[in-house]
């Protein structure tokens, strides 16, 4: 069975620095694109980046590009989100996705990153 | 960058009922639209991916249609277990992606 687990969240100052991990298991990570999305207290979801296989090519909205950067490691089936110069409009759930068909088949139950001095 | 604007953003419906969601993109997104529900304090679950094509173990009185900039989500007779939030997701060019604002299915 398909099993994504979120790590790493916590409570930062602003401006810090925080690296989210998700362990992947039960599929082939390496042969699967995977995303990560957030969602703020009480509001909507919101994309926040994603990954290709085989390269690694990477994609993200546009209030985290420059301060985040998603990557992979096929070999320890993980996936990461290094997240710089932490705003406090980046407290949010965060989850990670595996991609199938262009959607989201599969979610992590999610780590909470709150962001405040 | 796509925007998606769903409507309504809520709704009040009773057990039985046919309940129908709408979602519209800034520009034509061929038929690369997804749907999600989510149940509080819970990760989302995908219902239908390109626009209408059911995600295995879903119920069948999902379902979706659309294309183009349109969409539609349906729940043929709404369930007690169907009162969530649901999202619209555009995934066009798999370049970057957005999620509508949400609609919140409550009961009557």
């Amino acid at each position: 069975e398909v099993q994504l687990v979120e790590s790493g969240g916590g409570l930062v100052q602003p401006g810090r620095s925080l690296r989210l991990s998700c362990a992947a298991s039960g599929f082939t990570f390496a042969n699967f694109r995977m995303s990560w999305v957030r969602q703020a207290p009480g509001k909507g979801l919101e994309w926040v980046a994603n990954i290709d296989i085989v390269g690694g090519k990477t994609y993200y909205m546009d209030s985290v590009r420059g301060r985040f950067t998603i990557s992979r490691d096929d070999a320890l089936n993980s996936l990461y989100l290094q997240m710089n110069s932490l705003r406090a409009e980046d407290t949010a759930v965060y989850y990670c996705g595996k991609i199938e068909r262009n959607a989201l088949g599969w979610w992590g139950p999610g780590t909470l990153v709150t962001v405040s001095s | 960058d796509i925007q998606m604007t769903q409507s309504p953003s809520s709704l009040s419906a009773s057990v039985g009922d046919r309940v129908t969601i709408t979602c519209r993109a800034s520009q034509s997104i061929s038929n690369y639209l997804n749907w999600y529900q989510q149940k509080p304090g819970k990760a989302p679950n995908l219902l239908i991916y390109s626009a209408s094509s059911l995600q295995s173990g879903v119920p069948s009185r999902f379902s979706g249609s659309g294309s183009g900039t349109d969409f539609t989500l349906t729940i043929s007779s709404l369930q007690p277990e169907d009162f969530a939030t649901y999202y619209c997701q555009q995934s066009y060019g798999s370049l970057t992606w957005t999620f509508g604002q949400g609609t919140k299915v409550e009961i009557k």
